[in-house]
């Protein structure tokens, strides 16, 4: 089955420590999406990639890294110096152009203590 | 730039009640128009789609039709049921540009037997 995977579904942290979201898609898509979502709140845009080997800030990119080494995925690090990163964490894809609709993961929740 | 706008929720209704989510957008040009839906504790799944005025998308009893003159999408359904449930998103992708989507707020609808 085709589709998007991101794990751990959960993910635990201690304050000052960089942690690594997977996100994985076999729908060879090109563009790659990363979304903060808090409680209550709609989607905020951290990155986005359209091609392997470049990706692009969205609007709240401080305190993120991504890189896009292969196709299929799109790994979000947290570092430090995200002043708050307890969040839910959405990845997505899509092919190119606007006609196309997202597809989403399941998402990661991530908590830093 | 592009805003997608919707209704404050939570909206609350009986089970079998008529539905109507609110939105309206702003974008340049010609975009495609989106209805996103989220369970909890999950990602967003496209939900119906419509790329261009007067258009209607449907999916499982909802309904949206692309209104250019009000620039609106307002998502309908006839009959809810509690497994309706859910976080709905409204979002819009331009016919220039970058082709990244915008995203409403979400609006949460909460359906009691």
């Amino acid at each position: 089955d085709g589709g998007i995977t991101q794990s751990p579904k959960y993910l635990f942290r201690k304050e000052g420590q960089n942690v690594t979201l997977s996100c994985e898609q076999n729908l060879n898509h090109d563009a790659m999406y990363w979304y903060r979502q808090d409680p209550g709140q709609g989607l905020r845009l951290i990155y986005y990639s359209q091609i392997v080997n470049d990706f692009q800030k969205g609007d709240i990119a401080e305190g993120y890294s991504v890189s896009r080494e292969k196709k299929e995925s799109f790994p979000l690090t947290v570092t430090s110096a995200q002043k708050n990163p307890t969040a839910f964490y959405l990845c997505a894809s899509s092919p190119l152009g606007g006609r196309n609709e997202q597809y989403f993961g399941p998402g990661t929740r991530l908590t830093v203590t | 730039g592009d805003s997608v706008t919707q209704m404050e929720g939570p909206v609350t209704l009986s089970e079998e009640a008529f539905l109507t989510i609110n939105c309206t957008y702003t974008a340049t040009g010609y975009p495609s128009l989106f209805w996103y839906v989220q369970y909890p504790g999950e990602g967003l799944q496209l939900l119906l789609k419509a790329t261009k005025a007067d258009d209607k998308g449907s999916n499982k009893g909802f309904e949206a039709t692309y209104r250019k003159e009000t620039t609106s999408f307002h998502l309908e359904k006839g009959s809810v049921q509690v497994s309706d449930s859910a976080v709905y998103f409204c979002a819009l992708t331009s016919s220039g540009g970058s082709y990244i989507p915008t995203f409403g707020r979400g609006t949460s609808l909460i359906v009691h037997p």
